[in-house]
């Protein structure tokens, strides 16, 4: 059974950094597929921040591209993802997500985090 | 980059009747060698995340009841939840998964 699993702080202040871990089990992210960070401010829709490959390469929305990065362990089976300069509209639930060759290529998606971002 | 536009923001049904959700993307999401729309549909309900309901456009989740159904022509996409019962109430989402994901802007489902 596939799991993912977000996990980082609920409180970041104004022009932190948010630092988000996904652990991943059932599946490895060494094998092809893609692993994905999307957010999800209250009461608003889904957002699509950005994924990384299972060989390092990354795509990132446009709108989050100067502030974000995201990176993998595939030893120990995580991906990451690092968003500079918060501010409050960035409180949201954050989602880590992906899909690969061992999903059947069928999108799986974590249970959510909720980062509030306040002084 | 894609752009999913969805329709309607809100939708309010009688129990047991048809609704109807579009969802249209701005090119094609049709991965060529498996001839599949990468597109899916998820069921969204206060303080959960997005439930996936189909994948590959029209392909349903497991457990996912057969009154909800999805279809797919060209660039256009549609969830149809047929017989609608209390517990539909939710946000629906479309997602294209091709390329750089993207999602619609959601739907509200509600009785009437």
């Amino acid at each position: 059974q596939v799991q993912l699993q977000e996990s980082g702080p609920g409180l970041v202040r104004p022009s932190g950094t948010l630092s988000l871990t996904c652990s991943v089990s059932g599946v490895s992210i060494s094998h092809t597929g893609w692993w994905s960070w999307v957010r999800q401010p209250p009461g608003k829709g889904l957002e699509w921040i950005g994924e990384i490959s299972e060989s390092g390469i990354t795509y990132y929305n446009v709108s989050f591209k100067s502030r974000v990065t995201t990176s993998m362990d595939r030893s120990k089976n995580y991906f990451s993802m690092r968003l500079t300069s918060m501010d409050v509209a960035d409180t949201a639930v954050y989602f880590c997500a992906g899909r690969g060759m061992d999903t059947g290529w069928v999108p799986v998606w974590g249970q959510g985090i909720l980062v509030t971002v306040s002084s | 980059d894609i752009v999913m536009t969805q329709s309607p923001d809100s939708l309010a049904v009688s129990l047991g009747e048809r609704a109807t959700i579009n969802c249209k993307s701005s090119q094609s999401i049709l991965y060529s060698p498996d001839n599949k729309n990468q597109l899916a549909w998820y069921q969204q309900k206060p303080g959960q995340p997005p439930k996936l309901l189909f994948y590959w456009a029209s392909t349903r989740e497991s457990g996912v009841p057969d009154r909800f159904s999805g279809s797919e022509s060209g660039t256009d996409f549609t969830l149809t939840i047929n017989n609608l019962q209390a517990e539909d109430v939710a946000v629906y989402y479309c997602h294209q998964y091709y390329h750089a994901w993207a999602f619609g802007q959601g739907t509200h489902v509600e009785i009437k």
